[in-house]
């Protein structure tokens, strides 16, 4: 079966940069999209087919992938932006696949 | 508004079924594939079942094969999860999701619209 990994933890100082991997066997093949989640809320598309951007979702939001390494950029972070962030993939194994998901924490 | 709505979640015994329904609004139900996405208490997400837009094609998580069943009626715009012999590692906050794509099996798809979900408990 085809696994993600991503770290547990991210911090960013506000109005920094954050960036969130997403690390699996050849990534760079696949399509990744990444879902943000807010404490008790449903998850939101963020970024779809790795690096495009929902209708709603901000500039700051932006994502990159190659090789073994699917990445969230977040420019300027906001305290708003604190959440938890999935990255996920379809693997013709596992289907839809999840990573474990990324707490990102702004100082 | 695009809406999805769920409901038939609820504590049931170890063993016994449960059937869950959700109602979508706002957008086209039968262009769309649909899944179910379960998220167990302070866990990560996790894909149950997804099925394309004319129930064509369907597809399970291993963790759910066999033993949940994954249905949808256009005519309604209602998905459905029957979900029999049900286990402790089951309990969870269970979430409807739209694809952006009519199939449930592209990787070109993405989970664009979500419910609020409708927790499921498995005790005895």
């Amino acid at each position: 079966s085809y696994e993600l990994t991503q770290p547990l933890s991210v911090s960013v100082a506000l109005g920094q940069t954050a960036r969130i991997t997403c690390g699996g066997n050849n990534i760079g093949s696949k399509n990744v999209h990444w879902y943000q989640q807010k404490p008790g809320q449903a998850p939101v598309l963020v970024i779809y087919r790795d690096s495009n951007r929902p209708s709603g979702i901000p500039e700051r939001f932006s994502g990159s992938n190659s090789g073994n390494t699917a990445t969230l950029t977040i420019s300027r972070a906001q305290a708003g932006d604190e959440a938890d962030y999935y990255c996920q993939v379809w693997d013709s194994s596992t289907a839809r696949v999840f990573g474990g998901g990324t707490k990102l924490t702004v100082l | 508004e695009v809406q999805l709505v769920e409901s038939g979640g609820g504590l049931v015994q170890p063993g016994r079924s449960l059937r869950l329904s959700c109602a979508a609004s706002g957008f086209t139900f039968d262009d769309y594939a649909m899944h179910w996405v379960r998220q167990a208490p302070g866990k990560g997400l996790e894909w149950v079942s997804g099925i394309s837009w004319n129930s064509g094609s369907i597809g399970y998580a291993d963790s759910v094969k066999g033993r949940f069943t994954i249905s949808r009626d256009n005519a309604k715009n209602s998905l459905y999860l029957q979900m029999n012999s049900l286990r402790a590692e089951d309990t969870a906050l269970y979430y409807c999701a739209k694809d952006i794509l009519p199939s449930y099996s592209s990787g070109l798809g993405a989970f664009d619209i979500w419910g609020q979900g409708t927790m499921v408990t498995v005790s005895s």
